[in-house]
């Protein structure tokens, strides 16, 4: 089955380390999302991929890094700069494309815990 | 830039009825729909197009006023399953932005 894999699905961090989430994903899709979502709120933003070995910024990346080496894989990795990085995180893909109309399709979500 | 949404919460009995509104300060091309239930990832529901062309592949419907920025999803005769938090999300350049989101309860 075609899908988006995240692990782990819980993760527990002690302050000031870094930690990397991981996002997979078989769709063939070009475009891949990081999003951060804190309880009771939307969807932010981290950072997007359009092609592999490029990507951009999005409303919220200060604090975390991302990779694009392989088409299907977006690892984004969460640095001690990121002072409050307590938060479930959503990694999401679709077909890509400037004015894409396409659906997004989202991994289960890992949720990070900052001990 | 962020999509507002209205209401930001209703609260249904079964078999009845809802209206969610998403409204954009910019001219909207074209305006998703997605439902995230509590601790699960969001769901995909539909894509509405300018011009008129619908998306999607449930029972849930939904309208597109160009003119006035807005998209209204329609939930009718309400299950149980609909429960969950409604995210509109309108195109930017070449991402989706998000709205601020109805968390919708349906009790029986």
């Amino acid at each position: 089955d075609g899908g988006i894999t995240q692990s782990p699905k819980y993760l527990f961090r002690k302050e000031g380390q870094n930690v990397t989430l991981s996002c997979e994903q078989n769709l063939n899709h070009d475009a891949m999302y990081w999003y951060r979502q804190d309880p009771g709120q939307g969807l932010r933003l981290i950072y997007y991929s359009q092609i592999v070995n490029d990507f951009q910024k999005g409303d919220i990346a200060e604090g975390y890094s991302v990779s694009r080496e392989k088409k299907e894989s977006f690892p984004l990795t969460v640095t001690s700069a990121q002072k409050n990085p307590t938060a479930f995180y959503l990694c999401a893909s679709n077909l890509g494309g400037y004015g894409s109309y396409n659906e997004q399709f989202f991994g289960p979500g890992t949720r990070l815990t900052v001990l | 830039q962020q999509p507002v949404q209205s209401p930001q919460a209703v609260i249904l009995r079964e078999g009845e009825d809802a209206v969610i509104n998403c409204s954009s300060s910019k001219a909207l091309y074209s305006v998703h729909w997605y439902r995230q239930k509590h601790g699960e990832a969001p769901v995909f529901l539909m894509i509405l197009l300018k011009g008129g062309e619908q998306k999607g592949h449930e029972k849930i419907s939904a309208s597109f006023n160009e003119k006035k920025q807005q998209s209204s999803l329609y939930l009718t005769a309400s299950q149980l399953s609909y429960s969950g938090t409604y995210f509109c999300g309108t195109l930017g350049t070449d991402k989706l932005i998000f709205g601020t989101g109805t968390r919708l309860q349906v009790f029986p």
